[in-house]
């Protein structure tokens, strides 16, 4: 079983739509919680972080974790065509040979005019 | 524009060949890590490096794979003899000292026949 289940989708939802994009975690230790964007032949790009238990928001962008339940989202609000890239969640704790970051698989997402 | 540079953009190569990969980190950042992406696996962590010094290999098929920073603009990493397992993109990304931002590079797509 891997550290980090995420949903490979893909999911296609219509513009305007709202977003709940989900991933799941073993390690207990996991301190820091993020998610990526990618575009198609590109290098992934952070979008979000969260240190600990939590919700943040950011414009369309909503991160929540939840310790307990070892269970994060990422939500996005009136998703754009321009939203539709793959999204991986990312995690990490630090050691002392610094933060080495466990990554989900990604999920696809397309948003449909 | 601060950005990672990657060199190849893609290759492709036939099984036994040695493929070097090569990476110009932003200027300024101290840790450069590897990471190799397939559909199956996601990404995964090969090595880091931290001031030019690899502080973790352990992701990396040892017998085949060699990493290195030659100095602070430049890491390479380097397959020898390359097999059709080896077929994947390989992304390069920087950071600053323990903190788990990463900037991507672009990726280098790897194709062994």
């Amino acid at each position: 079983q891997k550290e980090v289940e995420q949903d490979p989708g893909p999911l296609s939802v219509p513009e305007g739509a709202i977003v709940s994009l989900n991933c799941t975690y073993s390690n207990s230790a996991f301190q820091y919680f993020m998610w990526y964007r990618q575009y198609s032949r590109k290098g992934p790009e952070l979008l979000m972080y969260t240190y600990s238990s939590g919700n943040k928001e950011d414009g369309r962008f909503t991160a929540q974790v939840d310790k307990s339940s070892k269970y994060i989202s990422l939500f996005i609000r009136d998703s754009q065509p321009s939203d539709s890239a793959t999204y991986l969640c990312a995690m990490s704790v630090l050691t002392g040979g610094g933060n080495k970051l466990t990554f989900g698989t990604g999920t696809q997402l397309k948003v449909e005019l | 524009d601060a950005r990672v540079t990657q060199t190849p953009r893609d290759k492709v190569t036939e099984m036994g060949q040695e493929v070097t990969m090569r990476c110009q980190p932003i200027l300024g950042h101290n840790t450069v890590f590897w990471y190799r992406q397939t559909m199956m696996q996601g990404l995964e962590l090969l090595a880091y490096f931290r001031n030019r010094a690899p502080l973790d290999d352990s992701g990396m098929p040892k017998d085949r794979f060699s990493a290195e920073m030659p100095d602070a603009t430049l890491a390479t990493l380097k397959i020898q003899p390359s097999e059709p397992r080896d077929s994947a993109v390989y992304f390069c990304a920087s950071g600053l000292g323990t903190g788990f931002e990463q900037y991507f590079g672009p990726g280098t797509r790897l194709t062994v026949t």
